[in-house]
Parts: structure tokens; C-alpha cells; sequence
């Protein structure tokens, strides 16, 4: 059993550039999310998707686009790279209608924009 | 929205020793966890736990939802405990669309 699968797990970039990054889970959950982390500021989500066909922006969403693949798939992408973009992004899953479903995290993508 | 304060930001034990770890959060949530993320990254759910209290191996956690606080004690803590802390709230019933994060507590284990 997988979990959350994330990739890339390292990616650089130029300013300007644009990339997706990949999420799958395995755990027939319903709803998933993407976080990205940077020092001193916690966990802060960029946007969700509660169930297959719905996206909603979180609290930090410029800049960035998803995509509700299926109900396994959830990517980010980023259209244009800046360098306040470097962070580490994370992907999430839980099951929407158990309410005492915990989040379960991907392992991380690196992202470096110079 | 929510405020959730972690203590202390920062602890070093010696191997062996027990900690505290605590949470404040300012309003009624319906969700707590407790992450652990080691030096490679990785978050790991280490207890769901809106009220009451869990045990699991060395590791257990109480929240007192009344007094808005949740405890994580490490006992007999081991160089692999070493890492970040995480406290996440929400207050609505399923989803995490409003969760907040606390800081976290970076803890170093030495041998």
C-alpha cells in the first residue's frame, strides 16, 4: 500500500518556467490537497479538491492551477515560476465523509525557482 | 481564524529522557492531529486525536478540548524521535479545507 505518491521529488527551475507536479493516492479517499511549507511558516494550503470534480482555492492559491484527475490524481502546476515559489509542496488525502479520517502526507517535492 | 501555539519551539533530550510537547489553539476545533516530520522530510500522523486520550508504543497524547490544549508525551525517547512536531486544527466536521498548523517543536535526541 502506497499511500500518497508525489512526484518530482527535486525540481529547479528558471523564473518564467512552468511545470506540474504529481499526486496519486491509493486509499480511495476522497479528498485531496496540496501544501506548500517554508521556514518558520508551518503548513499552508494552496488549494483542495473535497471530492472528484471540485476544486476550491485554500488560503495561499496565486499562482498556481490544479487539475481533479480522477479520484486518484491530483496535480499542481505552476504556469510561470517565481522565486517566491520555492518551497516544499505537499500533497494530502483523507477521506471526506469520516469525519474521524486523518490526513495522510505524500513525501514532499523540493521545488527551488532561481 | 484559529490561532495554534506550540511549546517549546525547540528541545534537546538525551537518549532515554521524557518530554512534553504542548499545543494551545484558541477556539473549538472538531480536528486535532499530531505529525512527526523526520530529517528527511517526510510527515508522519502519529495521533488523530480531537479529545481524550491515545497511546501508541512510547508515544501517547491527550487533548483536553474544554481548555483547548493538547499534550504529546515522548517516553524513553530514541535519536530516531529526533525532528519537527506538528500540532494541525480545524474546526469544521470533515475536510481539512481551514486547517491551521502550529509552528512545531524541533526536537534533537543525542546519544
Amino acid at each position: 500500500n502506497a499511500g500518497v505518491t508525489q512526484t518530482p521529488k527535486f525540481q529547479v527551475l528558471k523564473t518564467g518556467q512552468s511545470m506540474t507536479l504529481q499526486c496519486a493516492q491509493d486509499m480511495n479517499h476522497n479528498s485531496m490537497y496540496w501544501y506548500r511549507q517554508d521556514p518558520g511558516m508551518g503548513l499552508r494550503l494552496i488549494y483542495y479538491s473535497a471530492s472528484e470534480g471540485t476544486t476550491d482555492k485554500g488560503e495561499v492559491p496565486n499562482g498556481y492551477n490544479v487539475s481533479r484527475l480522477n479520484k486518484r490524481e491530483f496535480s499542481l502546476r505552476l504556469e510561470s515560476a517565481a522565486p517566491s515559489q520555492t518551497s516544499v509542496y505537499f500533497c494530502a488525502s483523507s477521506d471526506y465523509r469520516d469525519f474521524d479520517s486523518p490526513l495522510h502526507f505524500g513525501n514532499g517535492t523540493r521545488l527551488t525557482v532561481t | 481564524g484559529i490561532q495554534v501555539e506550540q511549546s517549546p519551539p525547540d528541545l534537546i533530550l538525551q537518549e532515554g529522557a521524557n518530554s512534553t510537547l504542548r499545543c494551545n489553539f484558541s477556539d473549538s476545533v472538531n480536528n486535532l492531529q499530531w505529525f512527526h516530520q523526520n530529517p528527511w522530510g517526510q510527515l508522519i500522523n502519529l495521533f488523530y486525536i480531537p479529545s481524550g486520550t491515545k497511546q501508541n508504543g512510547r508515544l501517547s497524547a491527550t487533548t483536553v478540548a474544554t481548555e483547548r490544549y493538547s499534550l504529546l508525551y515522548i517516553s524513553s525517547s530514541q535519536t530516531t524521535d529526533s525532528g519537527v512536531y506538528f500540532c494541525a486544527v480545524e474546526r469544521s466536521r470533515g475536510g481539512y479545507q481551514k486547517v491551521t498548523f502550529g509552528t512545531g517543536t524541533k526536537l534533537q535526541v543525542i546519544p
